[in-house]
């Protein structure tokens, strides 16, 4: 049973370092079947796409976050995580991992339950 | 960026309604269109891939499809299970953008 599940601190204080791992279940990092996706959520917003990790290490990430973020996988672990510099309060919100099947359509076809991070003093 | 504009924002229904969700992209984006539907608190979850295919596991009630650069999700006998928000996701172009969802309440 495929399983994703989001770890990581609930607050950040603004201008430092957001980090969250995903710990994959199930179903290897490292199939060429799919890819890693970051996904968040600001509140009342909707879903916004923050990027995808490839299992060779290829990214593909969202131009209005690429000079902030890193995407990274730990093969060993079966996880993959996410990197986001200088946040600021715009950053708050929930962040999803989840799994990319990209044999067809690129659909998201499995996700985390999120873990929510507050972007405060 | 592809913009997604989903209509209605939010509807009223009752149990065993027909309903119809509406999604337009702003630019050609082929099939690659895919629903999913999210309770509060809950992870989303894959409804429609390739904008009429239905996933595995999901119940044959809910449908998609495509007319040029509109796309429909119609759910043909709402269940109290359906109650959620809906939203359109497009993975035709990076970055892939979602519509702003649409919340299904009780009526």
């Amino acid at each position: 049973q495929v399983q994703l599940q989001e770890s990581g601190p609930g607050l950040v204080k603004p201008s430092e370092t957001l980090s969250l791992t995903c710990t994959v279940s199930g179903v290897s990092v490292s199939s060429g079947d799919y890819c890693w996706t970051w996904i968040r959520q600001s509140p009342g917003k909707g879903l916004e796409w923050i990027g995808n990790l490839y299992p060779r290490g290829i990214t593909n990430y969202n131009p209005s976050l690429k000079s902030r973020l890193t995407m990274s996988l730990v093969t060993s672990k079966n996880q993959f995580s996410l990197r986001l510099t200088s946040v600021t309060a715009t950053d708050t919100g929930v962040y999803y991992c989840a799994r990319t099947y990209v044999r067809g359509d690129h659909e998201i076809d499995f996700w985390g339950q999120g873990t929510l991070v507050t972007v405060s003093s | 960026d592809i913009q997604m504009t989903q209509s209605p924002s939010s509807l009223s229904a009752s149990v065993g309604d027909r309903v119809t969700i509406t999604c337009r992209a702003s630019q050609n984006i082929g099939n690659y269109l895919n629903w999913y539907h999210q309770k509060p608190g809950k992870a989303p979850k894959l409804l429609i891939y390739a904008a009429s295919s239905l996933q595995s596991g999901v119940p044959s009630r809910f449908s998609g499809s495509r007319s040029g650069t509109d796309f429909t999700l119609t759910i043909s006998s709402l269940q109290p299970e359906d109650f959620a928000t809906y939203s359109c996701q497009q993975s035709h172009t990076t970055p892939w953008t979602f519509g702003q969802g649409t919340k299904v309440e009780v009526k």
